[in-house]
């Protein structure tokens, strides 16, 4: 079965140092997401990205953060100056071309593994 | 602002013994809500999507359904490998392809 792959699993920095977590999605998938999940709270969106542009980022994504797909199969996030709260999973995610679901335009999101961020 | 509250927060059942998990929303405009498995320090995944109240999918043991306010997923005669946090997420109107609003999960425990 297709499978989002995240990497690194683990990543552990210094506080002010920049990373750079990657995830391979699906291949015939054309939406990209990074959600994160600080631990023990609820799992939380960050970014979408679609057509090689964000469609819709939430507030915690600020300048601190970016996310690029540098070629055909990778999608990264950025964080710069790492700060001490940014500790947390970090899940991408993809869905497959827009289908009509009884006109909802909802889909079905496929999540990786996750890579557990700790800033120190 | 869209908001996703489930309960109860924690459940232990014996093997066997039915139970529901709820989700309440609120939603402007709601295009689908989803049920997540997800287990110790994995990704969230996928059991099932519903659009309109009233509409209900089953997955051997597990049934959702969906009203205007909230789903419930039960779990008829469950087994120890059904134990997980389960997560209830909503697709709201007005915002973009993909962005899901994450209720906080139900653990479930399910002992032999």
């Amino acid at each position: 079965e297709p499978e989002v792959t995240q990497t690194p699993s683990h990543q552990v920095t210094q506080m002010g140092q920049e990373v750079i977590l990657r995830c391979v999605p699906i291949s015939n998938h054309l939406y990209f997401y990074w959600y994160r999940q600080i631990l023990g709270q609820k799992v939380e969106f960050l970014v979408s990205f679609y057509n090689n542009e964000i469609s819709e980022k939430s507030e915690i994504f600020d300048d601190q953060f970016s996310v690029e797909r540098p070629d055909g199969s990778n999608f990264t996030l950025k964080i710069r100056s790492t700060k001490l709260e940014d500790s947390a999973m970090y899940f991408c995610a993809s869905s497959p071309p827009r289908q009509r679901q009884s006109g909802s335009g909802a889909n079905v999101l496929t999540f990786g593994a996750g890579s557990r961020l700790t800033v120190l | 602002e869209d908001q996703v509250t489930q309960s109860p927060e924690a459940l232990r059942l014996q093997e066997g013994e039915s139970s529901s998990l709820n989700c309440s929303y609120t939603v402007s405009g709601l295009r689908g809500l989803f049920w997540y498995r997800q287990d110790p320090g994995k990704g969230p995944e996928f059991l099932f999507t519903l659009y309109s109240a009233g509409e209900e999918k089953e997955k051997e043991r597990l049934k959702a359904t969906l009203t205007k306010k909230e789903s419930f997923l039960h779990i008829t005669a469950p087994k120890p490998e059904d134990s997980a946090t389960y997560l209830c997420a909503v697709a709201a109107g007005g915002t973009s392809y993909g962005k899901l609003t994450f209720g906080q999960g139900t653990i479930l425990t399910v002992h032999p």
